[in-house]
């Protein structure tokens, strides 16, 4: 299946920690990202993971993927209004004829308040 | 370079009507894909190019949907006839490969009537 699901909504205060969550199908998946859409805009990429890696950090954004449970999280720490967006979690999988394709989750909303 | 084009920003249409939609990837990208997103759906990968050609056409829902690549610099989605379900914000987006950063467009967001 190409199942990447997440929870739609999350609100925190400003300065606050945010964690958001994902799950995917493809364990063969080589590539995992985070992209972040603000409103009436493209995706952005934000941060991506290599498979073979349990941790990645990148300023204030903490990537962690559990490969067992096919579990990915962000972690944005001291949360700012600005990081008011939806955030979408992605992988990468194979398809029949070799290529790779992207496949999206549906996204979750952050919403940052003073 | 401007990033990826897409045009027009906004379309209203009259249900039965075709409507094309544009793209004009980055240049030197070797990859072009076009999505759909919706409330209901989220964002949907409808079909993408390797070097102009069609790779994965699987997710265009019907046949009323055709896209093309012509040349390496320009890319349209067709919708003929439209119906008020093909009411969403269509991206365009380009990347090196497939495993590199896909850089989006700005999106057309269509609305059928």
């Amino acid at each position: 299946g190409e199942d990447v699901e997440q929870s739609l909504f999350l609100s925190v205060r400003e300065g606050d920690s945010s964690v958001i969550n994902c799950t995917y199908t493809d364990s063969s998946s080589t590539y995992l990202y985070w992209y972040k859409q603000e409103p009436g805009a493209g995706l952005q990429l934000l941060t991506y993971i290599f498979s073979n890696m349990d941790m990645k950090q990148d300023q204030r954004l903490t990537v962690l993927l559990n490969k067992k449970d096919k579990h990915l999280s962000l972690r944005i720490a001291d949360t700012q209004t600005g990081d008011s967006a939806i955030y979408f979690c992605a992988e990468s999988i194979r398809v029949n004829t070799g290529f790779q394709k992207l496949v999206f989750g549906t996204g979750t909303r952050l919403l940052v308040s003073p | 370079d401007a990033g990826v084009i897409q045009s027009p920003r906004h379309e209203v249409t009259e249900m039965g009507q075709e409507v094309t939609l544009r793209c004009k990837p980055i240049s030197g990208h070797d990859y072009l894909f076009w999505y759909r997103q919706t409330m209901m759906r989220g964002l949907e990968l409808l079909i993408y190019f390797n070097n102009n050609v069609p790779i994965d056409d699987s997710g265009m829902p019907e046949d009323r949907f055709s896209a093309k690549m012509p040349n390496a610099s320009f890319s349209t989605l067709k919708i003929q006839p439209s119906e008020p379900r093909d009411s969403a914000v269509y991206f365009c987006a380009s990347s090196l490969g497939t495993y590199t950063e896909a850089f989006f467009g700005q999106g057309t967001r269509l609305t059928v009537v």
